[in-house]
């Protein structure tokens, strides 16, 4: 696609529900990180990956958070037994190739809320 | 370890005013990459500039130039003659081994007509 894209943009859920969040990379992007931004905070890094594999996934918080890559291309992160402490934007990325001078290009993102 | 300090949470200015953000960055890499980005409203981070590490050239581009000196671990970006559309927050961040872009914790500039 023109650029990355993100479902759903805004998602509410129950305290201890499982949520999934979907990012769709620029077609021929073979890296794709995934962002928490809180209210007012700065981004901070989940996990990235290259192709299917994540050779980074320093950043997932715990082991209620997981992410997958298929195809190489579009990403699912789920987060199982939402607290309220999961409520942020997520946001998705991708770049061209894992060549350090590619910067990113980011969506839209999608807004947690848990209740 | 990789680090970026925006020690700036908030600046106001009113139109056509400059405003310089400021970026400190650490990291024991001597290849590396530094970026602004800026996050309007809407909340979509948007791509400004792009610095490596052996380019200390400073260079201007519109209403946007930057600052980057090796020295001091410095990177800073400057909008000149400010508009309220360049309300935002701007996001300083550098790339080095490992493929990851840390983050700064962004400076909202308020532009005010």
């Amino acid at each position: 696609g023109a650029g990355v894209s993100q479902s759903p943009s805004n998602k509410v859920t129950e305290k201890g529900k499982d949520v999934e969040l979907r990012c769709d990379p620029i077609s021929g992007h073979t890296a794709l990180y995934w962002y928490r931004q809180s209210l007012g905070q700065g981004l901070e890094f989940l996990i990235y990956f290259q192709g299917n594999s994540a050779p980074d996934k320093s950043g997932l918080p715990s082991d209620r958070f997981s992410a997958e890559r298929t195809g190489g291309s579009v990403s699912t992160l789920t987060i199982q037994r939402t607290q309220q402490e999961d409520s942020a934007v997520y946001l998705c990325a991708s770049s061209l190739t894992r060549d350090r001078a590619n910067g990113y290009t980011f969506g839209s993102g999608t807004r947690l809320t848990v209740v | 370890a990789q680090k970026v300090t925006q020690a700036q949470t908030e600046i106001s200015v009113v139109e056509k005013e400059d405003v310089t953000l400021d970026c400190v960055y650490e990291t024991r890499d001597t290849t590396y990459y530094l970026f602004w980005y800026k996050q309007p409203p809407s909340g979509e981070l948007v791509f400004l500039i792009r610095r490596n590490s052996f380019d200390e050239q400073n260079e201007i581009s519109g209403r946007y130039s930057w600052n980057f000196q090796k020295s001091t671990s410095s990177f800073n970006f400057t909008i000149t003659a400010s508009q309220v559309v360049d309300s935002a927050v701007y996001f300083c961040a550098l790339k080095a081994a490992g493929n990851k872009l840390t983050f700064g914790g962004g400076t909202r500039v308020l532009v005010k007509p």
